[in-house]
């Protein structure tokens, strides 16, 4: 069955550096990815979308890749704040198929 | 922010009782879905909606069932509580599914005892 695994549970960088997050699957072919973050309490709210012809996706801040071949998208979040510390879901999907979401990574930006 | 409400946002019920949570939206949007999240498992899709009266069952739908009479509301009922349906629950909802963003509701926390 599908596999979607977000590197580690909970990362800590430094405020100002680069995060990086990472999604990898097994036993799937997505179309497309998305990314979303959630703060405590409160439900996911959608980043950015990126589509298998798509190598990469920017907006803002943050940048997205997605290698099909290695079968892992990774999520850049640049000059990181504070402010951005919160849980971030990828969620791959299929035409015809609903989106399965990954467990999840927790942000944490120490001032 | 996308108008989708969830409702009650909190609630406390006895193993073996019904109950129905509510999702609303103001979008016309035409997909409307139901997830559960647990720590450890994330969040999983119980079931889902394509249509008026047009609905589909998620990863996890044994215990759940669902009905959207109208494009706004889209009702989830526990016919009979269980200890293990103890969870908060998410509503989303989104344009044409599949590539298209999805918009989360605030979430129900629902608590079995």
């Amino acid at each position: 069955s599908q596999k979607i695994e977000q590197n580690s549970e909970a990362l800590n960088i430094q405020e100002g550096k680069t995060a990086t997050l990472t999604c990898n699957y097994t036993n799937y072919s997505p179309a497309y990815l998305q990314w979303y973050r959630q703060d405590p309490g409160r439900g996911p709210v959608f980043l950015l979308l990126i589509r298998e012809n798509e190598k990469e996706k920017r907006k803002e801040r943050l940048k997205v890749t997605f290698d099909t071949t290695l079968k892992q998208s990774l999520f850049h979040i640049t000059a990181s704040q504070p402010a951005d510390s919160a849980t971030y879901l990828c969620a791959l999907g299929n035409y015809g198929q609903n989106f399965v979401f990954g467990p999840g990574t927790r942000l944490s930006v120490l001032p | 922010d996308a108008g989708i409400t969830q409702s009650p946002r909190h609630k406390v019920t006895e193993t073996g009782t019904p109950v129905t949570l509510r999702c609303h939206q103001t979008e016309n949007h035409r997909y409307m879905y139901w997830y559960r999240q647990d720590p450890g498992h994330g969040l999983r899709l119980i079931h889902y909606s394509y249509g008026v009266k047009d609905t589909d069952k998620g990863e996890v739908s044994d215990g759940y069932s669902v009905s959207r009479s109208k494009t706004e509301d889209f009702l989830l009922t526990l016919e009979s509580a269980t200890s293990s349906q103890t969870s908060v629950y998410f509503c989303a909802i989104s344009e044409r599914g599949q590539d298209t963003e999805a918009f989360f509701g605030q979430g129900t926390r629902l608590t079995v005892v």
